[in-house]
């Protein structure tokens, strides 16, 4: 599986919009990029996931550029809510192989 | 919100013993998993399950064992808990098919402390 890395931990303040951003250099050609969500004390939650140019939900925004060598996890206006951990995940969900990294701590100020 | 449920969901027990985790669905799901998630090492993987009776490793599966005999039921054993096993344990439930990267929905969690 393609190891990811993101930054450890950003911060930002309400409103404002939040991108994230992971490198995985080693993606295969049928992985797929996902974005989990963790709340403390709470197991993590998927939020968006893609295989090519952008994709958008009702929570996030997803950009993959054309190397797909990287990816960007956008959230508009965050909220002091969004306040949680983020894991960029690639891979093909082979079977439960699913590789979660360190994640990046996002903290929301007011 | 998927429906895994864990049990227990604190559990303090003693270097030695043995103990099981359960893990509880009625999605149906065919596949399972135990995480265990530590501060610096995020979430890592136990054990998983792709069916009744079927189970593999994953990547920190020693000293654990898992057992699945009816499809919404998959336990997790510390056989002999030992203090290095304190986490928070993280089951989930997916369905997978050859090319088709499906989420998996994460239980609640139990926090285990071994003294």
């Amino acid at each position: 599986l393609a190891k990811t890395t993101q930054p450890i931990s950003m911060d930002s303040y309400e409103g404002q919009e939040v991108n994230i951003t992971c490198s995985h250099n080693n993606i295969a050609t049928n992985d797929y990029i996902t974005w989990y969500q963790q709340f403390p004390s709470q197991g993590p939650r998927f939020i968006i996931q893609g295989y090519k140019t952008k994709v958008t939900n009702e929570v996030a925004s997803l950009f993959i550029p054309a190397d797909r060598k990287s990816s960007t996890l956008s959230l508009p206006r965050v909220s002091l809510s969004d306040t949680a951990v983020y894991y960029c995940l690639v891979g093909v969900n082979q079977g439960g192989k699913l590789i979660f990294g360190q994640g990046t701590e996002l903290s929301v100020k007011p | 919100d998927a429906g895994i449920t864990q049990s227990p969901r604190h559990k303090v027990t003693e270097t030695g013993t043995p103990v099981t985790l359960r893990c509880h669905q009625t999605e149906n799901h065919r596949y399972m998993y135990w995480y265990r998630q530590d501060p610096g090492h995020g979430l890592r993987l136990i054990h998983y399950s792709y069916g009744v009776k079927d189970t593999d490793k994953g990547e920190v599966s020693d000293g654990y064992s898992v057992s699945r005999s009816k499809t919404e039921d998959f336990l997790l054993t510390l056989e002999s808990a030992t203090s290095s096993q304190t986490s928070v344990y993280f089951c989930a439930i997916s369905e997978w098919d050859v090319g088709q990267p499906y989420e998996q929905y994460f239980g609640p969690g139990t926090r285990l402390t071994v003294t």
